[in-house]
């Protein structure tokens, strides 16, 4: 089955630092690579999504970057705010009825 | 219109005794899914469903978690025989079909095994 590792597992940043987080899939059939934000305390959030047909995606501050190539996939996230401050978790998936396998997560804490 | 939602939002049990977790997900969503979460760690996977049907169950720990899910809707979580390492929160989502959609989570069920 499908393996995601997501490095690191912690990362402090100062406000308005650039932050990024990475992970590696095992399974060269995945295609679908989501990004969810879990606040403390609160549920889980899709922030952003790519799907293996393109190298880039971007939505304001928040960009995820994919390598099929190598087999990995980061989000980068700009100009960083206290309110970026979470546990983001990065999932890759394969085709028709596959589950999503989530990385370990990552704690990000960016100060004021 | 109305996000998943599940129930109880706690729960605390004593060793031994079974439990029934229950997860009500947004209403046209053909797929469902059960996460647990231990503190500090990832989404482990549970089960899949589509539909009724569970095409996906490979997550399930032992023998004494068990899912079903009925009309189509509602999906109930049973853990007989309840340990202590069962303590987590039990996390349910639904995407209106299969993994390549925006997975909606609900708030969690957190579950203490005394």
């Amino acid at each position: 089955g499908e393996n995601v590792e997501q490095h690191p597992s912690t990362l402090s940043v100062q406000e308005g630092d650039s932050a990024v987080i990475k992970c590696t899939y095992s399974d060269s059939a995945s295609n679908y690579f989501p990004w969810y934000k879990q606040e403390l305390g609160k549920r889980p959030q899709l922030i952003i999504d790519i799907r293996s047909n393109v190298g880039e995606k971007k939505d304001q501050r928040i960009a995820v970057t994919l390598n099929k190539t190598a087999k990995h996939f980061s989000l980068h996230i700009t100009e960083t705010q206290p309110e970026d401050s979470a546990v983001y978790f990065c999932a890759a998936s394969g085709t028709g009825y596959s589950t999503l396998t989530f990385g370990k997560g990552t704690m990000l804490l960016v100060s004021p | 219109g109305a996000g998943v939602s599940q129930s109880p939002s706690n729960k605390v049990t004593e060793k031994g005794k079974d439990v029934e977790l229950r997860c009500d997900p947004i209403s046209g969503h053909t797929a469902l899914y059960w996460y647990r979460q231990s503190l500090g760690q990832g989404l482990e996977f549970l089960i899949y469903f589509q539909g009724n049907s569970a095409p996906d169950k490979s997550g399930l720990p032992s023998d004494r978690f068990s899912a079903e899910r009925t009309g189509g809707s509602v999906s109930t979580l049973t853990i007989q025989r309840t340990q202590q390492e069962d303590s987590a929160v039990y996390l349910c989502a639904s995407s209106s079909s299969g993994s390549q959609n925006e997975q909606f989570f609900g708030p969690g069920t957190r579950l203490t095994v005394l």
